[in-house]
């Protein structure tokens, strides 16, 4: 079983529309989770922590189980620049971090 | 952004050169990685430093040897590559108490013939 579950899409949604993402994780023992997104050809960047209560950034809302192992990120009204590769990440032991492979979103006109 | 900065951005090169990819974090991080990614993967995390002292080697071939001379600089150094090599170079730094706030540099692009 991959440490970090995702759907790899593409995820094809028109502009405005409200997408959601789903991840699950292995490592019972994780204690802290990320959302980064990597456009074509870039860097991974964080774009969201992910707490137990859930946690929202503007149109962008987290949530997390841990009973069921289990991250999610909504993306509400999407936009056009929201189009890119959504990577669920997990802690390991030290400094580790695990990645999903990511989950590819195109924000189609 | 110049926080974490690679060159070279794209190198192709034989199996039988030895080349040397560099990492400079403008950050004052004390922590530095080194990661791997290839197509349809996970990154791959290959190397961690910190306070310039290797923390982490996640069982990665000999061909592959990073050095850290100050905590501002990561290398790594190839040679005999394999064509499954080919792959994007990803450096990453964070403060050595928040580990998990990690930044990455634009990633080198390697290409093994």
């Amino acid at each position: 079983r991959k440490e970090v579950e995702q759907d790899p899409g593409p995820f094809n949604v028109p502009e405005g529309a409200t997408v959601a993402f789903n991840c699950t994780y292995s490592n019972s023992a994780s204690q802290s989770f990320f959302w980064y997104r990597q456009d074509c050809r870039k860097e991974p960047k964080l774009l969201m922590s992910v707490y137990s209560s859930g946690n929202e950034d503007g149109r962008f809302t987290a949530q997390l189980n841990r009973a069921s192992q289990y991250i999610s990120l909504l993306i509400r009204d999407s936009k056009l620049s929201d189009s890119a590769t959504y990577l669920c990440v997990v802690t390991g032991g030290g400094n580790k971090l695990t990645f999903g492979t990511g989950t590819q979103l195109k924000v189609e006109l | 952004e110049t926080g974490v900065t690679q060159t070279p951005r794209h190198l192709v090169m034989g199996m039988t050169n030895k080349k040397s990819l560099k990492c400079e974090q403008h950050l004052g991080h004390n922590a530095m990685y080194w990661y791997k990614q290839s197509a349809k993967k996970p990154l791959e995390l290959m190397f961690v430093y910190s306070l310039e002292e290797r923390v982490e080697n996640n069982s990665v071939p000999s061909r592959f040897s990073p050095e850290c001379p100050n905590s501002s600089h990561l290398f790594l150094h190839l040679h005999t590559l394999q064509p499954e090599d080919s792959a994007l170079y990803l450096c990453a730094s964070s403060p050595s108490d928040s580990p998990y706030e990690q930044y990455f540099g634009p990633g080198t692009r390697l290409t093994v013939t």
